[in-house]
């Protein structure tokens, strides 16, 4: 079946400092991504839908200039948390849309848990 | 607006004893439906869908789920839960509006014991 690869898998940063997170469909190409953040014990808030090729459309509340998000191949997106504050410590999780033949489904990568200190 | 309920933080259930996970939806139209299934710091992973069709569908690892349109719900249900079941489980639906965006319920923690 379709894999999502996501990386790191856990990230400890100092505040202020920027971190990266990427996002990889391995075995098929997806067109747009989903960006989400779960906060413990919570339901996932989607932050974002990256689609290749064109800027991410951001839902409300989430500070576009804060989460920026790229998504230059049709294999890979990324999500970069500039300026960290201990706030933005949470999970973020990316998830794909699959190819022809998944049936509507989601592809979720494992997850990243970011700690800001 | 747009939601999806899960009444139910957590769902305690004996090894071997049927279980329920219950799920409400607001949304307008015919949506699809979803489950997913979560284990500590990982992704979330995809047991079952409803698009159309017969409102029973069954789904990974024995898991079958009920859909009610008049009563907006998808149940997700398995006849004898194992110790193993025991995570979080995340009920989503898909507005049939075109596009991929996916509401997802706050979870369900089911906790299966021996």
């Amino acid at each position: 079946g379709a894999v999502v690869s996501q990386h790191p898998s856990r990230v400890i940063c100092k505040s202020g400092t920027s971190v990266k997170i990427e996002c990889r469909s391995l075995d098929f190409q997806a067109t747009t991504m989903f960006w989400y953040r779960q906060f413990p014990k919570k339901s996932l808030m989607l932050m974002a839908t990256s689609n290749e090729g064109s800027k991410a459309t951001y839902e409300q509340g989430v500070e576009k200039d804060k989460f920026l998000i790229n998504h230059a191949s049709l294999t890979l997106s990324t999500l970069t948390v500039t300026s960290a504050h201990p706030e933005d410590s949470s999970f973020y999780i990316c998830s794909a849309r699959g190819g022809v033949g998944t049936n509507e489904k989601l592809f979720f990568g494992s997850g990243t848990q970011l700690s800001v200190l | 607006a747009q939601s999806v309920a899960q009444p139910e933080d957590q769902v305690n259930v004996a090894e071997g004893n049927p279980l329920t996970v219950k799920c409400t939806y607001s949304v307008s139209g015919n949506p699809y439906l979803f489950w997913y299934v979560q284990y500590p710091n990982r992704g979330l992973q995809f047991l079952l869908k409803y698009i159309t069709g017969d409102n029973l569908v069954k789904g990974s690892y024995g898991f079958e789920a009920e859909f009610n349109k008049s009563q907006t719900s998808f149940h997700l249900k398995k006849p004898s839960a194992l110790v193993s079941d025991s995570a979080l489980y995340f009920c989503a639906v898909r507005p049939n509006t075109g596009g991929f965006k996916t509401i997802f319920g706050a979870g369900t923690r089911l906790f299966v014991k021996a």
